[in-house]
């Protein structure tokens, strides 16, 4: 079945250091979502893309959708304490009947 | 918050058991999903309705089983319940069934099973 794959599971930074997770699907996506998780909290929506080659910014945060719409990647410039949690991409297709498959996330951590 | 609510929080029971965790979507929101959430497996989405109807089925196994009422508010019974059935659950909404979507996530039932 189709799947999403999500890299690293884990990653530990210093504060001010870059970090990028990356998602990749077995199947062309119709569009890609990112949620982040704090600890202890639920899923928040963070950003969706839906077109070949997408990029989109959101302060030190920039998403990439592959122009193939088979992968995707989050990029967190200087991060900071705050950016802890667990990201998760999920890949959608348009075929009915079908649902949002989520990644297994990353989950970041922030030393100061 | 995200405006969606979900009961109960905590929920602590005995194998063999069954359980019911209720959901209420935002305001407006037709669709309805689940998911669990365990430490080695992300999150698994189990089953989408929409307006009362089931819209998608992902990994739920024969012993789960969930229906959303005319009021739109959804319910996910758990039974024959194994130790590896605890995991934190939730429940999201979007407000149409497609899947650009966004959904917004309750904060969850926790499920511990001893």
């Amino acid at each position: 079945g189709q799947q999403v794959m999500q890299i690293p599971q884990y990653q530990h930074v210093q504060e001010g250091e870059d970090f990028t997770t990356y998602c990749n699907s077995s199947t062309t996506l119709s569009n890609i979502q990112w949620y982040k998780q704090r600890p202890g909290g639920h899923p928040v929506f963070l950003i969706q893309l839906v077109k070949s080659g997408e990029v989109k910014k959101q302060k030190r945060l920039t998403f990439q959708f592959g122009e193939a719409k088979k992968n995707s990647s989050l990029h967190i410039t200087a991060t900071q304490t705050t950016d802890v949690g667990t990201y998760f991409c999920a890949g959608g297709k348009r075929e009915a009947g079908t649902a949002l498959i989520f990644g297994k996330g990353t989950t970041l951590s922030v030393s100061s | 918050d995200s405006g969606v609510t979900q009961t109960p929080k905590h929920l602590i029971t005995a194998t063999g058991q069954r359980v019911t965790l209720r959901c209420s979507p935002r305001s407006g929101d037709l669709s309805v999903y689940w998911y669990q959430q365990s430490l080695d497996q992300g999150l698994q989405f189990l089953i989408q309705y929409y307006n009362g109807e089931e819209r998608a089925k992902g990994n739920i196994l024969e012993r789960f089983s969930a229906q959303q009422f005319p009021d739109l508010h959804s319910e996910l019974n758990l039974s024959s319940l194994e130790l590896g059935d605890s995991a934190l659950y939730f429940c999201a909404s979007s407000v149409g069934s497609r899947a650009t979507d966004t959904q917004y996530f309750g904060p969850g039932t926790r499920l511990t099973v001893l």
